[in-house]
């Protein structure tokens, strides 16, 4: 069965800091990745997946991921976050071939001016 | 298109009584999932159709808890018997094609049981 941690639960961060969100998961399996993300009183939408191929994944608004096979891990990161990207984050997991996607727990991240 | 949407946003219930939630997914889009969301937690997963075809309902959390997809195009949860516990943001998501695929998810139904 597949599992998802995700370390913090929050990071307060001031704007134009840069910040990187953690995301370890456990799989017998291979795996597809995913970052989504929900922004207050919104649907999660979104942000980047890694299928295969480059283990640096680009997403919108200027977050990446890299994918660490060894470490079972695929940490999000922006270089400079801004007031907006305040949310909540949520790293997934699905096995390839299958149906179903496992999400964590979820990192509320709150830019501070 | 205007995406995932569900009906109603807030449902307040007493214990006991059942509830009926829709979603009605993009419209091309044959996959159709229900989450469960609890405060402080991620989705978790409670029930998937292909199509019309429930193909898996085992984490649906009782059997007070159905689902339907009637020709494949909008989808209802039913919750029997409701108990406080069920309170929760019930999410719904759509995609075309399987697990590497995007979901769109919906803003959810946010259930108080009282």
């Amino acid at each position: 069965a597949q599992s998802v941690t995700q370390l913090d639960s929050q990071v307060p961060v001031f704007e134009e800091a840069p910040v990187e969100l953690r995301c370890n998961y456990s799989s017998s399996v291979s795996v597809y990745l995913f970052w989504y993300v929900q922004y207050p009183n919104q649907g999660l939408q979104l942000l980047l997946k890694y299928l295969s191929g480059s283990t640096l994944v680009k997403g919108i608004n200027g977050f990446e991921a890299e994918f660490n096979k060894s470490q079972t891990s695929f940490h999000l990161r922006k270089p400079s976050v801004h007031i907006s990207d305040t949310a909540e984050y949520f790293c997934a997991v699905s096995e390839t071939g299958g149906f179903k996607t496992i999400f964590g727990a979820g990192t509320r991240l709150f830019v501070k001016a | 298109d205007t995406g995932v949407s569900q009906d109603p946003r807030h449902k307040i219930t007493k214990r006991g009584q059942n509830v009926t939630f829709r979603c009605d997914p993009i419209s091309e889009h044959n996959r159709l999932y229900w989450y469960r969301q609890t405060l402080g937690q991620g989705p978790e997963f409670l029930t998937y159709f292909q199509n019309e075809a429930q193909l898996e309902k085992s984490r649906l959390l009782s059997d007070r808890f159905s689902a339907e997809r009637p020709k494949g195009s909008f989808s209802t949860l039913e919750i029997q018997r409701t108990e406080q516990g069920d309170s929760a943001m019930y999410l719904c998501a759509s995609s075309l094609g399987g697990a590497d695929t995007e979901a769109f998810f919906g803003q959810g139904t946010r259930l108080t049981v009282v």
